[in-house]
Parts: structure tokens; sequence; C-alpha cells
């Protein structure tokens, strides 16, 4: 059973802080996917990262894929309250029969002004 | 250039009855996929179907649930004799291809009286 879990799972800030969030995986993935889902909404695709060490940017964002393509993280600089949300890591299994994502646990961040 | 369309947003239904979720993918995708979230749980895998075909129906229930994807119109999720447990937000993602990334709808949000 893939098993993606994320840390850390709830994180309380103020507005102009630093933040990284980590998702572990003892499975290797085809890709990885960084979602954000509000309350009563869908998760929204944020970046998807497929190579071993890729580093992606998203304005204040920085994505980055492990080399054995087993974790990821995400960092987000000068933190502010409209960051605040659900953060989901997704890993994407697909290639023959199936095609899939496999969800971490969820890291809720709050940002306060 | 509409999202992932999901009706209805909410849905009441009561013990035993029929519950049909709808699922209009992005223009252009051809893969779609159901996904859901249980109360205090992450967002689950359950099947994977493309135009008239299921590829991977690996994280169905076994019984009283069934998915198709016609060639026209939206894909729909079928739970029959719904019981309590089934209460849960279920969100759809479509795909241009067989890959992780996935864009989610606003998702369904049934409950079961």
């Amino acid at each position: 059973t893939q098993l993606l879990e994320q840390s850390p799972q709830f994180l309380s800030i103020q507005e102009g802080e630093n933040l990284t969030v980590y998702c572990n995986s003892s499975s290797v993935f085809s890709s990885l996917q960084w979602y954000r889902q509000e309350p009563g909404e869908g998760p929204v695709l944020l970046v998807t990262v497929v190579t071993g060490g890729e580093v992606k940017k998203l304005k204040r964002l920085t994505f980055q894929f492990g080399d054995a393509r087993k974790d990821s993280s995400l960092h987000i600089t000068a933190a502010q309250p409209g960051d605040t949300g659900l953060y989901l890591c997704a890993g994407g299994m697909y290639g023959g029969a199936t095609n899939k994502l496999i969800f971490g646990t969820g890291t809720l961040l709050a940002v306060q002004p | 250039n509409a999202g992932v369309m999901q009706n209805p947003r909410h849905l009441v239904r009561r013990r035993g009855q029929e519950a049909r979720l709808r699922c209009s993918p992005m223009k252009g995708h051809s893969h779609v996929y159901w996904y859901r979230q249980l109360p205090e749980e992450g967002l689950k895998f359950m099947v994977y179907l493309q135009k008239e075909n299921i590829i991977d129906e690996s994280g169905m229930p076994k019984e009283r649930f069934s998915a198709e994807f016609p060639k026209e119109g939206p894909s729909i999720l079928r739970i029959q004799q719904v019981v309590r447990g089934d209460s849960a937000a279920y969100f759809c993602a479509s795909s241009p291809s067989g890959t992780g990334r996935q864009y989610f709808g606003p998702g369904t949000r049934l409950t079961v009286l």
C-alpha cells in the first residue's frame, strides 16, 4: 500500500514568515503534484514535477521533487494570509492499466495577519 | 474555458435510495477519475475511466457502486441503496492524457440520512 506522509499536519504562522512542508513516501512515483484545497471546494492544482531533483518556482512557492522520486517539499517565502488553506501532495501512479493519484495526509496552514 | 463541472453540489438521500453524481470533464479531456473524501480522511482514488471504458476500478467498493463515462454526456457515479457510511465528498477530476496532471471539480457533498 502506497502511503504519503505530510509534515507538519498543522502550521500556524505570522504573515511574512517562511515555511516548508514535507511529503515523504517509501514508494517511487511517476510524478508528484501539489494541490491547495479551500473548505467546501475541490483541490486546485499548483504544480506537477516529474523528474528526480526537479525544482519549480511559482511566485513565492518553491517545489522540489526528491532525487529518488519518493519525496517532495513545498517552501513558501514571506507567507501571506491568502496562502491559508489545506496543502495536499499527490503521487502519480500511471502507465499500463492504471492512472491514479495517491494523496498525502495534508498540511493545514493558517497565516495570521 | 470552463473547468471540471460536477452536479449536484449537495445531495441528500435517505438510506436505501440511489445517488447519481455527474461530472463533465474539461473541454478536450478524455480521462476521468473519481475520488472520495470521507470525513476526517484524505482523498482516496475510486475509479479511472476513458470514453466508454473503465480502465481501473481498484478503489471502488465491490457492491452498490458503479461508474460510467458514455460516448456522449457526462460521467456518472452511481451509488445504489445508500448507507450512512456513504456520506462523503465525491470529487471528479479530468486530464488530457493519462498522467498525474489531474484537474478537480468542486465536488458533490453526499449526506445520507
